[in-house]
């Protein structure tokens, strides 16, 4: 089975552009998360889709923003990109995720983003 | 709120020698606990898991018992390799509310010197 992917792998960006990550994950899971890792705040939660609608979210301002689609696939949106966005951006998924569950989630290579 | 506690790294050890690295935690319900590494350039692999008290997670070697009354969840490994250098981290799942989300532990980066 193939694992979780993301694309694209890095990106540089400026500061007040928009950006746009994708995430592909196992095939049958259906609970996606996306996750920000920064060396000075270490790995932070920024959402959980499942069954397309946000069922969880982390304390990240509005700029951030994510769908799932039909698929299971799913995309984050960083707009008015700042300094301090700049990161590794991972993606999980797992089955279900349910509240409580002892799914495990599988990560993808992350995606780098730098915003110059 | 949840939150989950890890030593301080780096850990530098030689070869075949025996590995500790801490972990404690803080959670409102009865969450499962996770350990994920990461190499260089790379994703989170799940290393190994524990679902409830007492229950022992193993993989590759390591080994981590889920301990309610210490709230920790300590990983070992008997004999390190170079091989085993990265970055361990420590998670826990939410138990509360309606969904999927991890909390993390700081990280602590081992190297293992021949």
């Amino acid at each position: 089975k193939a694992g979780v992917t993301q694309t694209p792998r890095y990106l540089i960006k400026t500061r007040g552009q928009q950006v746009t990550l994708s995430c592909s994950p196992i095939s049958g899971h259906r609970s996606v998360s996306w996750y920000q890792q920064t060396p000075g705040q270490g790995l932070q939660f920024l959402f959980e889709y499942f069954s397309e609608t946000q069922r969880n979210k982390g304390n990240f301002p509005g700029r951030f923003s994510g769908r799932q689609f039909s698929n299971s696939r799913s995309e984050m949106n960083v707009s008015t990109l700042e300094l301090g966005d700049s990161a590794l951006y991972l993606c999980a998924s797992s089955l279900y995720g349910s509240a409580g569950s002892t799914d495990t989630q599988y990560f993808g290579p992350g995606t780098r983003l730098t915003v110059l | 709120g949840n939150s989950v506690t890890q030593m301080e790294g780096p850990v530098t050890l030689s070869e075949e020698a025996f590995l500790t690295i801490n972990c404690t935690y803080t959670a409102t319900g009865y969450p499962s606990l996770f350990w994920y590494v990461q190499y260089p350039g790379e994703g989170l692999q799940l290393l190994l898991k524990a679902t409830k008290a007492d229950d022992k997670g193993s993989n590759k070697g390591f080994e981590a018992t889920y301990r309610k009354e210490t709230t920790s969840f300590h990983l070992e490994k008997g004999s390190v390799q170079v091989s085993d250098s990265a970055v361990y981290f420590c998670a826990l799942s939410d138990p509360t509310g309606g969904g999927n989300k991890l909390t993390f532990g700081t990280g602590t980066q081992l190297k293992v010197e021949l």
